[in-house]
């Protein structure tokens, strides 16, 4: 079965800091990793995604990802955030089925 | 295009009493999928239909039954309500397994 890790449920950090949110999943397969948001009281919205190709992906709103297959991670990031950018953030992989981590609120403060 | 729906957006209900949550799509997608969200857990897959007349179980499939009887229309049925079920309860689609999911708004269901 697969598993997906999301380290940290929570990550403060002040406006226009740098942030990463950590993903790490398993699996010896081949899978297709995602990144969805939430903003609050929503549905989840596409990031990004990797499918295949470059491992450095990017995604709507500045964020990026890299996929990491020695570490099975991939991990989210963006160079600097705005308050817009507080929501919460789910890694997920496909592998037949869609599996999705337990979520990192990304609080954002002025 | 008004993507995914889903109805009602709010419903409470008693211990042992059964409903329909109702999800449709506009955008000709075969892939459905029911996910529950509970605080801390993330999504979990209910069940999923990869195209008319085909449904299959996800991770926590107890409790609820599904049925596809159209490429629009992804409607999800609880048998007899437990408190358990209280949680928020997210449909979505794609064009194939592997492919962006798009997502409903979200019923709020609680069971007393």
């Amino acid at each position: 079965a697969q598993s997906v890790t999301q380290l940290d449920s929570q990550v403060p950090v002040f406006e226009e800091a740098p942030v990463e949110l950590r993903c790490n999943y398993s699996s010896s397969v081949s899978v297709y990793l995602f990144w969805y948001v939430q903003y609050p009281n929503q549905g989840l919205q596409l990031l990004l995604k990797y499918l295949s190709g470059s491992t450095l992906v990017k995604g709507i709103n500045g964020f990026e990802a890299e996929f990491n297959k020695s570490q099975t991670s991939f991990h989210l990031r963006k160079p600097s955030v705005h308050i817009s950018d507080t929501a919460e953030y789910f890694c997920a992989v496909c592998y037949n089925k869609f599996y999705f981590g337990s979520g990192t609120k990304l609080n954002v403060k002025p | 295009n008004a993507g995914v729906t889903q109805t009602p957006k709010f419903q409470v209900l008693k211990t042992g009493q059964s409903m329909t949550l109702q999800c449709a799509q506009d955008m000709n997608h075969e892939y459905m999928s029911w996910y529950r969200q509970d605080p801390g857990m993330g999504l979990r897959l209910i069940h999923y239909s990869v195209g008319a007349g085909i449904t299959d179980q996800g991770e926590v499939p107890n409790g609820y039954n599904v049925s596809r009887s159209t490429t629009e229309d992804f409607p999800l049925r609880l048998l007899s309500a437990a408190p358990s079920q209280t949680s928020v309860y997210f449909c979505a689609s794609s064009r194939g397994q592997t492919d962006t999911q798009y997502f409903g708004p979200g019923t709020r269901l609680t069971v007393l």
